[in-house]
């Protein structure tokens, strides 16, 4: 049971390029969410999920897309990528709504 | 709308000492709330969790909380600090789904000396 992974670890962009962030969870778990930590910050939502097929904004969402095809997978799409993406992005699943939600590792991104 | 302050963005204490973390929420409904732990370069940990059962909670390494509705005030504490307790501490607040899902405090960075 590995829980929530992500892909890649680290990852360097310069202004422009685009990149998908990976995350999977193995728990069957039907809420999932996208979160980015600024330095000396604490989590903010980007984007969430409840199911296949459903996703929704969170508190900062611009310059950010995701999809849901599967109850397992939910990648995060950069597009144009900036400076003010540079972030450590964590994906999050839980079970219900308002339960405890398990983490991945992080994915640390520097956009220059 | 539901909001978290962390009332010391760093606490310093030594070895075998006290451990108070202090956290105040404000929220429209009865919440949900949580302690989770981030060690260096390393996801989210829960410590624990209250969710309208005792008041009084007890997490993972020692760690407990206190639920005060009066005071709307959700403390961490632990008897007795470890080197390995140093880390980033969040206080999380949790209204409902989706979108309000958890509200995250800015986190306070515990250090532990020898």
């Amino acid at each position: 049971n590995a829980g929530v992974t992500q892909t890649p670890k680290f990852r360097i962009l310069k202004i422009g390029q685009s990149m998908t962030l990976q995350c999977t969870q193995d728990m069957n778990h039907n809420y999932m969410y996208w979160y980015r930590q600024d330095p000396g910050m604490g989590l903010k939502l980007i984007y969430y999920s409840v199911g296949a097929g459903i996703t929704d904004k969170g508190e900062v969402p611009n310059g950010y897309n995701v999809s849901r095809s599967t109850t397992e997978d939910f990648p995060l799409r950069l597009e144009l990528a900036a400076p003010s993406q540079t972030s450590v992005y964590f994906c999050a699943s839980s079970q219900v709504g308002d339960s405890e939600q398990y983490f991945g590792p992080g994915t640390r991104l520097t956009v220059t | 709308a539901q909001s978290v302050t962390q009332l010391d963005s760093h606490v310093s204490v030594s070895e075998g000492t006290p451990v108070l973390l202090r956290c105040n929420y404000s929220s429209s409904y009865s919440p949900s709330l949580f302690w989770y732990v981030q060690h260096p370069n390393k996801g989210l940990q829960l410590l624990l969790k209250y969710t309208s059962a005792a008041t009084l909670v007890k997490g993972i390494n020692g760690f407990e909380a206190e639920f005060k509705k009066s005071e709307t005030s959700f403390h961490l504490t632990k008897p007795s600090a470890h080197m390995s307790d140093a880390a980033e501490y969040f206080c999380v607040v949790s209204e409902g789904t989706g979108r309000r899902a958890l509200t995250f405090g800015s986190g306070t960075r515990l250090q532990v000396q020898p």
